[in-house]
């Protein structure tokens, strides 16, 4: 399998739940991203990793967790959400330091928090 | 805050007729990526430009960075219903060869009816 992969499609959990988004890239690329698609907002960067080590945090609430073993696997772990934090999460992988090399990114999963 | 807006935010048109995408900002990039998202999918990369002044086609597509490496425009020359979707622009930050990041606009949702 090619391209990034991200499991699950869609979520729906409670706000004491506690579950893990994954995200696999098999494109040999030393960056992955997790960001964050609302309606009406534009896509919100949340983390970034390069070589496995993080990059950047975005002042993103402590209840979001990311993780990353590898080059090829990105998580984001979720805790006592709320329900404005449903969203589209998308992650995506990248060249780090190519200049204009293109992001390639997941189908997203689709997260209700009831 | 680097601040990117796209306009118009949604286009509906008939087949056939040409369109203009605007991307504008005050900030610099080091490069400038157009994307397209369908419903229930991850954006997916149709180019980059690095260069200012450049044009890029791809078929009908005309992509032009502005001479300053602010602005853009996405030209869509006869469109056809396949072109309906989710048109993003994104800008490139490199921090002095650190990971890239993409700063993404606000998004043009474009419906071409048949």
């Amino acid at each position: 399998e090619t391209g990034v992969t991200q499991t699950p499609r869609h979520l729906v959990m409670g706000m004491t739940n506690k579950k893990s988004l994954k995200c696999e890239q098999h494109l040999g690329h030393n960056a992955m991203y997790w960001y964050k698609q609302s309606a009406k907002k534009p896509l919100e960067l949340m983390f970034v990793y390069n070589f496995k080590e993080q990059t950047e945090n975005n002042s993103v609430p402590s209840r979001f967790s990311p993780e990353c073993p590898n080059s090829s696997h990105l998580f984001l772990h979720l805790h006592t959400l709320q329900p404005e934090d449903s969203a589209l999460y998308l992650c995506a992988s990248s060249q780090a330091t190519d200049d204009g090399y293109g992001y390639t990114f997941g189908s997203g999963t689709r997260l209700t928090v009831v | 805050t680097q601040l990117l807006e796209q306009s118009p935010q949604f286009l509906s048109i008939q087949e056939g007729e040409n369109l203009t995408v605007y991307c504008n900002s005050s900030s610099v990039f080091s490069s400038l990526q157009w994307y397209r998202q369908e419903p229930g999918e991850g954006p997916v990369l149709l180019v980059t430009v690095v260069t200012g002044g450049e044009v890029k086609k791809l078929k009908r597509l005309t992509f032009q960075f502005g001479d300053a490496r602010k602005d853009s425009s996405l030209h869509i020359t006869a469109a056809q219903p396949g072109d309906t979707g989710l048109y993003l622009c994104a800008g490139e930050v490199n921090y002095g060869g650190a990971t890239n990041k993409l700063i993404f606009g606000t998004g043009t949702l474009l419906a071409v009816q048949p």
